[in-house]
């Protein structure tokens, strides 16, 4: 059963515009959402993330928006740059109890020039 | 960046042997994590300690066992590798058990790619 779905396995962006990550989740108790940034070779890498009882977290050119009414969020970046090109993973997380991290499939962004 | 080393990076294998992959870090968390990460699965965890001696199961945790006898080092055996085994491990860290209330977000390990034949 997997609680936090990211159903676009890749993305295609030109360099300048606007990538749109997507996740779904189904689990209405999550606290926290955050999304991780994944280079080849390398271990993913925490990017932002956003409490439940926001709806909007921005960080320079990320943003990340939380509808809870359709359990969805997303990952805005703008304007998109080359060195962002790599496997995105959302993620959630329940504070109560063993506070483990739920992740999605992950998406591949590629920017191109 | 967050002082987490796994070892070996890469390893090849046979099926049936047992294999240990090891993670040690510097920075004295409390909780350290074993995750799996496969194509269409994203990260899932297999096991993870919130302290000395003190482990519990993740999702995924058929066929492997840890063991954390030191606060730095958090091992993962998997007793008879499987093919189903060959994947890319990561182990993180964090602190978050001692924030009551809050949380906090992992930091990973570059990962050790096995390779079960």
């Amino acid at each position: 059963d997997q609680q936090v779905k990211q159903n676009s396995p890749s993305l295609s962006v030109q360099e300048g515009r606007i990538s749109i990550l997507n996740c779904d989740y189904t689990n209405s108790m999550f606290d926290y959402f955050l999304w991780y940034k994944k280079y080849p070779a390398e271990g993913p890498t925490f990017l932002i993330s956003i409490s439940s009882i926001k709806d909007k977290n921005e960080d320079g050119r990320f943003t990340v928006f939380l509808n809870k009414s359709a359990k969805h969020l997303s990952l805005h970046i703008v304007p998109s740059q080359p060195g962002d090109s790599a496997v995105y993973f959302c993620a959630a997380i329940l504070i109560q109890g063993a506070q483990k991290l739920v992740f999605g499939q992950g998406t591949r962004l590629t920017i191109n020039p | 960046d967050a002082g987490i080393t796994q070892s070996p990076r890469h390893k090849v294998t046979e099926t049936g042997t047992p294999v240990t992959l090891r993670c040690h870090q510097t920075e004295n968390h409390r909780y350290m994590y074993w995750y799996r990460q496969d194509p269409g699965h994203g990260l899932r965890l297999i096991h993870y300690s919130y302290g000395v001696k003190d482990t519990d199961k993740g999702e995924v945790s058929d066929g492997y066992s840890v063991s954390r006898s030191k606060t730095e080092d958090f091992l993962l055996t998997l007793e008879s590798a499987t093919s189903s085994q060959t994947s890319v491990y990561f182990c993180a860290i964090s602190d978050l058990g001692d924030r009551p209330g809050g949380y906090e977000k992992l930091f990973f390990g570059s990962g050790t790619q096995l390779s079960v034949l």
